[in-house]
């Protein structure tokens, strides 16, 4: 079975300051991990996704993640965050070759301050 | 990557009626998914709709309940039966890819 943690349920951080948000998984098999963020009164979308290869995974709206195996975290960074940026962002794990099944963190609420 | 919308995008409905979801994708796919999202809450399946079969439902969800409709590769429906203001809630469908899952727009349902 898997399991994903988001130990922050909330994240206030000034604009052009830098965010981390942390996530958590176990899993007994491989995984892929994704990052999906969900903006005010929208759906979700897919921000960015460890399949393989480079651990180090970016977007196209700057931010990034880390898949650290030996911890077993996939947290996303971004160095200056913007007033766009609040939205709901969400940690999720596939077992490999799994496409019918995706488990969810609890989601963290960016918040950015003026 | 895949192009899902949903009809409607929010509604607001009466407690004892049922409102039927569409979700269209611009390309065929063999498996669609419908989740829920409670206000504050992250998303739980609903049911797995597989085109040709039956559809698969998690457990706490029953037919009866939630109907779904997966008449081709690039459609489905999903219907909330007899509504009470506790089936207030965003429900997304999904489609999935080699390696995930990308998301409808959600339709936002207040049932008063």
């Amino acid at each position: 079975a898997q399991s994903v943690t988001q130990l922050d349920s909330q994240v206030p951080v000034f604009e052009e300051a830098p965010v981390e948000l942390r996530c958590n998984y176990s899993s007994s098999v491989s995984v892929y991990l994704f990052w999906y963020v969900q903006y005010p009164n929208q759906g979700l979308q897919l921000l960015l996704k460890y399949l393989s290869g480079s651990t180090l995974v970016e977007s196209i709206n700057g931010f990034e993640a880390e898949f650290n195996k030996s911890q077993t975290s996939f947290h996303l960074r971004k160095p200056s965050v913007h007033i766009s940026d609040t939205a709901e962002y969400f940690c999720a794990v596939t077992p490999m070759n799994r496409d019918d099944k995706i488990i969810f963190g609890k989601g963290t609420r960016l918040h950015i301050l003026p | 990557s895949a192009v899902i919308s949903q009809k409607p995008s929010r509604d607001i409905c009466q407690r004892g009626t049922s409102l039927t979801i569409q979700c269209q994708v611009d390309s065929q796919v063999t498996m669609m998914f419908w989740y829920r999202q409670q206000p504050g809450q992250s998303l739980t399946l609903i049911a797995t709709a597989n085109q040709g079969s039956e559809a698969t439902y998690e457990s706490g969800f029953v037919i009866d309940k939630f109907p779904i409709s997966r008449p081709n590769l690039t459609f489905s429906t999903l219907t909330v039966s007899n509504m009470s203001p506790e089936d207030s809630s965003i429900y997304l469908c999904s489609v999935g890819f080699s390696g995930g899952q990308y998301f409808g727009p959600g339709t936002r349902l207040t049932v008063l």
